[in-house]
């Protein structure tokens, strides 16, 4: 069985301000780790995605992640926010193995808040 | 692309009654996801297909849940009878195995009521 933790349930951040969203999973194999966007009564976009390679992952919007592996951390960055980054950013993992490379076990979510 | 399609965008309904939740995914998809969306328990898998079949419905909450998907382009979620705790956000997703990215695409959701 895999689980994701997101430590902030909220992040409040000042425009033009650095953020970080933390995300650490468990499993006992392998993983592809995702990071999503859900926007006000929208669903659910994809930001960016580790599935093997380089640890440091570029996505959309100007988000980064970096992989590690021995900290079982999946942490999401941006140097400089917009009012428009204003959402809840969801960190998902599944396994790297046989039919459950789909089964995506999602975090509980950090509500991002970016004001003037 | 119109991308995945779910109607109706919001659904209310009274204890006992049956609710059907309905679902297209993105043309040549061969994955489809149903998941639920509440405030205590955050978004949970409840049955994903490949290429029609389900695979995996282990997050199915009970027997009241049911779900088919009868063609490739065409899922429903039915519930009944349904109760009060039933009340949350609803998304399909898709996926193509083909393209390798594992990304699912999202639906934009039916809020379901039940009072």
């Amino acid at each position: 069985a895999q689980s994701v933790t997101q430590l902030d349930s909220q992040v409040p951040v000042f425009e033009e301000a650095p953020v970080e969203l933390r995300c650490n999973y468990s499993s006992s194999v392998s993983v592809y780790l995702f990071w999503y966007v859900q926007y006000p009564n929208q669903g659910l976009q994809l930001l960016l995605k580790y599935l093997s390679g380089s640890t440091l992952v570029k996505g959309i919007n100007g988000f980064e992640a970096e992989f590690n592996k021995s900290q079982t951390s999946f942490h999401l960055r941006k140097p400089s926010v917009h009012i428009s980054d204003t959402a809840e950013y969801f960190c998902a993992v599944s396994q790297n193995s046989g039919g459950s490379n789909y089964k995506l076990t999602f975090g509980k979510g950090t509500l991002l808040t970016v004001n003037p | 692309d119109a991308g995945v399609i779910q109607s109706p965008r919001h659904e209310v309904t009274e204890m006992g009654q049956e609710v059907t939740l309905r679902c297209k995914p993105i043309s040549g998809h061969d994955y489809l996801f149903w998941y639920r969306q509440t405030m205590m328990r955050g978004l949970e898998l409840l049955i994903y297909f490949n290429n029609n079949v389900p695979i995996d419905d282990s997050g199915m909450p009970e027997d009241r849940f049911s779900a088919k998907m009868p063609n490739a382009s065409f899922s429903t979620l039915k519930i009944q009878p349904s109760e009060p705790r039933d009340s949350a956000v609803y998304f399909c997703a898709s996926s193509l195995l083909g393209a390798g990215s594992y990304e699912q695409y999202f639906g934009p959701g039916t809020r379901l009521t039940v009072t």
